[in-house]
């Protein structure tokens, strides 16, 4: 079994805090992501990755950066968290192969900003 | 306007009944049209894929998808409890490097 794992589930962050959350998969895959989920606003990409090193902005970038040392981890950080990223984060893995369009996602980090 | 449209919900429905969850998008290049099943608390899976237009059948799943409208549906047959879930439909262009384009997901309760 495909397993994304995320390194908490709930996450009380300071406004100005700068916060990193991780997201590591055990599968190989060369894609990884990172979405935030909102009420009404269904899940929206941040930032994804699809080797080591590389990154591409997604359709929400602002106020986030992430990294990519190695193939099975992916870090989202917060350079300076701010109440308006209070949400639930939600890290993807999926393989880079045609027909393949599954993505297998963790069981997501809920972050409040205070 | 948001380049795939979903009901929010909730939906809510007896045991055995038919659910009919639907998105339309306005992104011709959409090829690939998933839907994906989040239960609380949880991160989404996927649960039916189609290619292009057509119809899927799964178990008590049915997917549809109407290009030429632009308009892509799950059905649900028989439905049981344990599918009470967020439902989200999601679109890509191809496969690969690619990511994927998420409906806001509908929120179903089915009563028993």
């Amino acid at each position: 079994d495909v397993k994304v794992t995320q390194s908490s589930r709930y996450l009380v962050k300071r406004t100005g805090e700068k916060v990193f959350l991780e997201c590591v998969q055990d599968m190989d895959h060369e894609n990884m992501f990172w979405y935030r989920q909102d009420p009404g606003l269904g899940l929206r990409l941040i930032y994804f990755s699809y080797d080591v090193k590389m990154k591409e902005k997604g359709d929400i970038p602002e106020g986030y950066s992430v990294s990519r040392e190695k193939k099975e981890r992916f870090s989202l950080i917060l350079e300076s968290a701010s109440t308006n990223q209070t949400s639930m984060y939600l890290c993807a893995s999926s393989l880079v192969r045609t027909g393949s369009h599954e993505q297998y996602f963790g069981p997501g980090t809920r972050l409040t900003v205070t | 306007q948001k380049e795939v449209e979903q009901d929010p919900g909730p939906l809510s429905v007896p045991e055995g009944a038919i659910v009919s969850l639907n998105c339309t998008y306005s992104n011709s290049a959409f090829q690939y049209f998933m839907w994906y099943r989040q239960y609380s608390r949880k991160g989404p899976e996927l649960l039916m894929y189609t290619y292009s237009s057509g119809n899927k059948e799964d178990g008590r799943f049915t997917a549809q998808v109407d290009k030429s409208s632009k308009y892509i549906s799950l059905f649900i047959r028989d439905s049981q409890p344990s599918d009470s879930a967020t439902y989200l439909c999601a679109m890509s262009e191809g496969t690969g490097r690619r990511a994927l384009t998420f409906g806001s997901g509908t929120r179903l309760q089915v009563q028993p």
